[in-house]
C-alpha cells in the first residue's frame, strides 16, 4: 500500500539556518503530495502541495519539488525563523481516494 | 468561511463516561475525516465519510468508538465507555472531491481520568 517516510526529529536549528526535511514515498499510482505544518496547540495547516511530477510547491519561503524518479518530496527553506518552530508532516493522496497518507511528522525547533 | 469547527475544544471526563465530540465541516465539502493524535502513535486516521456515508472505519480502535454523519454539516465521534488510554487530541478534517487538500479543525483535547 501507499506509505510516506520522513526523517525523524527533532531537528534543532539556529535562526537563519537552512532547513531540509526529507520525505520519500511509495505509491502504486500517481499521487498528489503535500506538506502540512502544525504549530503548537493547533490543527494541521496545508503548507504547500504538488500534484504531478516536477511540480514545485512553495509558500512562506518553503519549497518542495515532486521528484518521481527518486519518489521524494523534500521540504526546504533557505533561512528559518523562530516562528517556523512546528511539526511538519509529509503526506500523499492517491487520486482514486479522498484519504491522505501522512508521515510520522518531524519536529523543528528554531532557536534565536 | 469559518473553517472546520470542532466542539468542545477541551474535554475532561472520568473513566467509564460517555464522550461525544462534534464536528462541522466546511460547507460544500463532501469528505469528512476523524483523526486521533498522541505522542506515542502520532496522527492516526480513525474513519472517513464521503457524502455522509462511512467509507473506511478500519482505524477505529475498538467497538467503544462510533462515528456518525447524519447530514452534510455535522458529524459526531462517540466513545462509550471512555478509558484513560483514549486521552488524545481528536481532529476533524474535511475536503472537497474536486480539490486535494484536507482542512483541519482546531482539535478537541480529551483527557480521561
Amino acid at each position: 500500500g501507499d506509505s510516506v517516510t520522513q526523517m525523524e526529529g527533532p531537528v534543532t536549528l539556529s535562526e537563519e539556518a537552512f532547513l531540509t526535511i526529507n520525505c520519500t514515498y511509495t505509491a502504486t499510482g500517481y499521487p498528489s503530495l503535500f506538506w502540512y505544518v502544525q504549530y503548537p496547540g493547533e490543527g494541521l495547516q496545508l503548507l504547500l502541495k504538488a500534484t504531478k511530477a516536477d511540480d514545485k510547491g512553495s509558500n512562506k519561503g518553503f519549497e518542495a519539488t515532486y521528484r518521481k524518479e527518486t519518489t521524494s518530496f523534500h521540504l526546504e527553506k533557505g533561512s528559518v525563523q523562530v516562528s517556523d518552530s512546528a511539526v511538519y508532516f509529509c503526506a500523499l493522496k492517491d487520486d482514486s481516494w479522498g484519504k491522505l497518507q501522512f508521515g510520522a511528522g518531524t519536529q523543528v525547533v528554531v532557536t534565536p | 468561511d469559518a473553517g472546520v469547527i470542532q466542539s468542545p475544544r477541551h474535554e475532561v471526563t472520568e473513566m467509564g463516561q460517555e464522550v461525544t465530540l462534534r464536528c462541522k465541516p466546511i460547507s460544500g465539502h463532501d469528505y469528512l475525516f476523524w483523526y486521533r493524535q498522541t505522542m506515542m502513535r502520532g496522527l492516526e486516521l480513525l474513519i472517513y465519510f464521503n457524502n455522509n456515508v462511512p467509507i473506511d472505519d478500519s482505524g477505529m480502535p475498538e467497538d467503544r468508538f462510533s462515528a456518525k454523519m447524519p447530514n452534510a454539516s455535522f458529524s459526531t465521534l462517540k466513545i462509550q465507555p471512555s478509558e484513560p488510554r483514549d486521552s488524545a487530541v481528536y481532529f476533524c478534517a474535511s475536503s472537497s472531491g474536486t480539490r486535494h487538500e484536507q482542512f483541519f479543525g482546531p482539535g478537541t483535547r480529551l483527557t480521561v481520568l
